[in-house]
């Protein structure tokens, strides 16, 4: 089944500690991207990725990190969470096409930072 | 920075009747529009989309209008259902903004039995 998964769905952690959330496609997608949804905010892109090795930042990059380093996986590392982190982040793929065509979304990383 | 708005936040409409949710942004250089559709506890699902070069696209019961001149953007479902309730997302990309992608915060539709 094509999918875009992540892990973990649920996450309870403390300021500072650092925390890697997976994300892998099974589609082949050259593009890949990170969002987080806020209530009244809607989705905001943290970083994305064009292809491998090729990463830029979103709208909201502070205090995020990525890396591409095979076309399947876009992990998100935070180094040091802090509670304004705390939000649902979803991890999108889509086609080769610049970033310009559908992106399949997973099903969303709740993170709760203390 | 970029700025997507829908107009309104909540609408409810009778199950059978026809919806439309709106969404305004503001970079005229934007290449790309999606709607997408999200229920409870799920990630956002693609709907349609629309590129610039278009006014007017239809799927199945859903058709999307844009509007460069006025920047809008429009989705129109036809006989609206139950499984239609959920929040609706409009988003843009412009190749200005390195194919950066720009929500609106939702519409949240419910479809009255």
């Amino acid at each position: 089944e094509a999918q875009v998964t992540q892990n973990p769905r649920y996450l309870i952690t403390v300021t500072g500690k650092k925390l890697t959330v997976t994300c892998s496609q099974n589609m082949n997608h050259e593009y890949m991207s990170w969002y987080r949804q806020d209530p009244g905010l809607g989705l905001r892109q943290i970083y994305y990725s064009m292809n491998v090795e090729v990463t830029d930042k979103g709208d909201v990059p502070e205090g995020y990190k990525v890396s591409r380093k095979e076309k399947r996986n876009f992990p998100l590392i935070l180094e040091s969470p802090s509670p304004n982190q705390t939000s649902l982040y979803f991890c999108a793929s889509s086609p080769p096409s610049g970033g310009l065509d559908e992106q399949f979304f997973g099903p969303g990383t709740r993170l709760t930072v203390l | 920075g970029e700025s997507v708005g829908l107009h309104l936040p909540t609408l409810s409409v009778q199950e059978g009747d026809n919806s439309i949710i709106n969404c305004a942004y503001s970079n005229s250089a934007s290449d790309y529009f999606i709607w997408y559709k999200q229920e409870s506890g799920k990630g956002p699902q693609f709907i349609i989309d629309i590129r610039s070069n278009m006014d007017k696209r239809q799927g199945q019961r859903v058709t999307v209008l844009l509007n460069k001149t006025v920047k809008h953007l429009s989705l129109q479902i036809a006989a609206t259902q139950p499984g239609d309730s959920a929040v609706y997302f409009c988003a843009e990309s412009a190749a200005n903004t390195g194919n950066q992608f720009y929500f609106g915060t939702g519409t949240s539709l419910t479809v009255i039995p």
